[in-house]
C-alpha cells in the first residue's frame, strides 16, 4: 500500500513565522501535490512537482513556496504566515503506470495538517 | 480546461434510504473521473474511479457511479445509507497526460437515524 505521511496533524503558529509542512511518500511516485482545503471551496492546488527539483504553480501559489530535494519528500513553505493561511493542508502523490497511453492512477492522500495561524 | 460541479453542498438522508450525490464535469478530452470520501480530520480516500471500459463503476462500501458521457455526469449512489457513510464526498476529473486532478467543492452527507 502507498503510504503518504505528513509531519504534523495539528500545528499552531504565529503571524509572520516561517512554517514548514513536510510530506513523505514511500512508493517512489514521481508526482507530488500540495492542496489546501477550506469549507465551501473544496481542494485548491497550491503547487505540484513532477520530479526532483521540479515544481509547477497551481491555482493559489501566492504566499507559498515548495522544495523537492529528494523524490520521496515534498515540503510546503509559508515564508511569512498570515491568518488567511489558516487551513487544512493535504499532500498527495500519484504515478503513471504501464505503457503509453498511460493509465491514470488515482492520487493518494496523506492525513492532512490542520494549520492555525494566530 | 477541466472542471467539476457538485450540486448540493449538503445532503441529508435517512438511514436505509438511497444516497445520490451529483457530479457534473467539463472536459475537452476523454475524462478520468474519481469519487473520494473524507471522514472527519482525515485525508481523502478513493471510493471509485472511471478511466475506460465499463461505465458503471463499483467502489468500496457499496457505492457505485455511472459515467454518462451524453450528460457529462458521474453521480454517486448507494442503495441504503448507513450511519458510517456520514462524511464529505469529492468528485474529481483528470485526463491522460495531465499531472493533476480538478476537484469539486465537495458534498457533506448527513445520515439521520
Amino acid at each position: 500500500d502507498v503510504k503518504v505521511t505528513q509531519s504534523s496533524r495539528y500545528l499552531v503558529k504565529r503571524t509572520g513565522e516561517k512554517v514548514f509542512l513536510e510530506c513523505v511518500q514511500d512508493m517512489d511516485h514521481e508526482n507530488m501535490f500540495w492542496y489546501r482545503q477550506d469549507p465551501g471551496l473544496g481542494l485548491r492546488l497550491i503547487y505540484f512537482s513532477y520530479d526532483v527539483k521540479m515544481k509547477e504553480k497551481g491555482d493559489i501559489p501566492e504566499g507559498y513556496s515548495v522544495s523537492r530535494e529528494k523524490k520521496e519528500r515534498f515540503s510546503l513553505i509559508l515564508e511569512s504566515a498570515s491568518t488567511s493561511q489558516t487551513s487544512m493542508y493535504l499532500c498527495a502523490t500519484f504515478s503513471y503506470s504501464g505503457a503509453p497511453p498511460y493509465s491514470y492512477n488515482e492520487q493518494f492522500f496523506g492525513p492532512g495538517t490542520r494549520l492555525t495561524v494566530l | 480546461a477541466q472542471s467539476v460541479t457538485q450540486l448540493g453542498s449538503h445532503v441529508s438522508v435517512s438511514e436505509g434510504a438511497l444516497v445520490l450525490l451529483r457530479c457534473n464535469y467539463s472536459s475537452s478530452v476523454p475524462p478520468y473521473l474519481f469519487w473520494y470520501v473524507q471522514y472527519p480530520n482525515q485525508g481523502l480516500q478513493l471510493l471509485l474511479k472511471y478511466t475506460t471500459g465499463a461505465t458503471l463503476v463499483k467502489g468500496i462500501n457499496g457505492f457505485e457511479a455511472e459515467f454518462k458521457k451524453s450528460e457529462t455526469s458521474f453521480h454517486l449512489t448507494k442503495p441504503s445509507a448507513h450511519m458510517s457513510d456520514a462524511a464529505e464526498y469529492f468528485c474529481a476529473v483528470g485526463s491522460t497526460g495531465a499531472n493533476n486532478l480538478f476537484f469539486g467543492t465537495g458534498t457533506r452527507l448527513t445520515v439521520i437515524p
